[in-house]
């Protein structure tokens, strides 16, 4: 139990589809952020979410959606992906502002585009 | 803005022998974290660090924050096949409000 829970686990979604991601976290924290995880490749941080407000977005690309209703609650949106989108995405979460530190990551939803 | 530069990349053992991998930053960092990542999973706190020179264990695990505050160190001692995975560290800027992270070093155990 790590305290930030994902779902689904596994999406398979084809190019036209739209889904979205569910990101929950029972930790307190005021932060939560979106991470794309490929195949051999590193971390990259997509969105930053601070007391619900958007603080950072990485140059993604729209056919990304993020929404934060509340600090507990983070979800992803999709729409119109690519096969290159396929990976691992991660949410996680930490104690937010300029004092947070240790972030706490769900178990991820592997996502594939077909 | 911050890069880190992990090493090494990957690294294939024998159980029972030592590990040891490293970060660098090309500039100061507040916080330091060490996260390992098994394979489908999300990534879990090993060690974190706050202080310059700071030593802290987390079993057979230890991690160093450099005295320059631009680097840190983790150690794995007697390393076991469970110990398999990916392992990333992790900094934090003054007033960054976000943590960046290394590239990973994939670990490697054989029985």
């Amino acid at each position: 139990e790590t305290g930030v829970t994902q779902t689904p686990r596994h999406l398979v979604m084809g190019m036209t589809n739209k889904k979205s991601l569910k990101c929950e976290q029972h930790l307190g924290h005021n932060a939560m952020y979106w991470y794309k995880q490929s195949a051999k490749k590193p971390l990259e941080l997509m969105f930053v979410y601070n007391f619900k407000e958007q603080t950072e977005n990485n140059s993604v690309p729209s056919r990304f959606s993020p929404e934060c209703p509340n600090s507990s609650h983070l979800f992803l949106h999709l729409h119109t992906l690519q096969p290159e989108d396929s990976a691992l995405y991660l949410c996680a979460s930490s104690q937010g502002g300029t004092k947070n530190t240790e972030a706490f990551f769900g178990q991820g939803t592997r996502l594939t585009v077909v | 803005g911050q890069q880190l530069n992990q090493s090494p990349q990957s690294m294939f053992i024998q159980e029972g022998e030592d590990v040891s991998m490293n970060c660098t930053s090309s500039s100061i960092f507040n916080t330091w974290l060490w996260y390992k990542q098994d394979p489908g999973e999300g990534p879990v706190l090993l060690i974190a660090l706050y202080k310059a020179g700071e030593l802290t264990s987390n079993g057979r695990l230890t991690a160093q924050f450099g005295i320059t505050r631009k680097d840190s160190f983790l150690n794995i001692s007697a390393s076991i096949p469970s110990d398999v995975g990916i392992y990333f560290c992790a900094g934090q800027a003054p007033n960054a409000g976000k943590s960046t992270f290394g590239d990973g070093t994939t670990l490697t155990v054989k029985p």
